[in-house]
């Protein structure tokens, strides 16, 4: 089974801080995704990348930069964070054949910044 | 990208079928559709992906008309579990990310 794991379920953090979320998928997908979730907005995409190195914008990249140094691992950066950015994150991952195909999520990661 | 429409929720009772339409009036012909499912708390996960016609599996079946304006998840026989969130993207073939709309929300009571 692909396993798609995210370094925190919850967090907590304070405005102004620099937070890194971290994800981690185990079956060599070469496309890696974050989204931010919340009520009412459905699950909208903020970065995306298919391969490492590289990074492309999603729908609401403002407030966040992405890092892929290692295949396996795609990071998300909240470079000074802000009570708005407070939602749930969640990290995908996808085979490249065919990239919008089949995504596999993780669990989740709920953040709020106070 | 085709723009879809689902009900924002249904209700339904344990036991029986359930079927939830999308309407994706614009899709465009390499377009395939896609529903996924998402409980409290989890990620969304993909239950299936149809063209046209007919498309089944262990969780459900897909139903696409000739026209492909619309499709019909159907889900048989529902229990307490599948209270969740469904989705129905359309998606295209190629590097165009998914767009994930606001979903509908089933409710199953006992």
């Amino acid at each position: 089974d692909v396993k798609v794991t995210q370094s925190s379920r919850y967090l907590v953090k304070r405005t102004g801080e620099k937070v890194f979320l971290e994800c981690v998928q185990d079956m060599d997908h070469e496309n890696m995704f974050w989204y931010r979730q919340d009520p009412g907005l459905g699950l909208r995409l903020i970065y995306f990348s298919y391969d490492v190195k590289m990074k492309e914008k999603g729908d609401i990249p403002e407030g966040y930069s992405v890092s892929r140094e290692k295949k396996e691992r795609f990071s998300l950066i909240l470079e000074s964070a802000s009570t708005n950015q407070t939602s749930m994150y969640l990290c995908a991952s996808s085979f490249r054949a065919d990239p919008f195909y089949e995504q596999y999520f993780g669990p989740g990661t709920r953040l709020t910044v106070t | 990208l085709a723009k879809t429409t689902q009900p924002i929720s249904m209700d339904s009772y344990e036991g029986q079928e359930v079927n939830i339409t999308c309407s994706h009036n614009n899709i465009a012909t390499n377009d395939y559709i896609t529903w996924y499912q998402q409980f409290p708390s989890q990620g969304p996960r993909f239950i299936i992906q149809g063209y046209k016609t007919k498309v089944t599996n262990e969780v459900a079946s897909l139903f696409i008309p000739a026209d492909r304006k619309s499709s019909t998840l159907s889900l048989p026989r529902v229990s307490l579990s599948d209270t969740a969130v469904y989705y129905c993207l359309v998606v295209p073939t190629g590097n165009t990310p998914l767009v994930f709309g606001k979903g509908t929300r089933l409710s199953v009571i006992a």
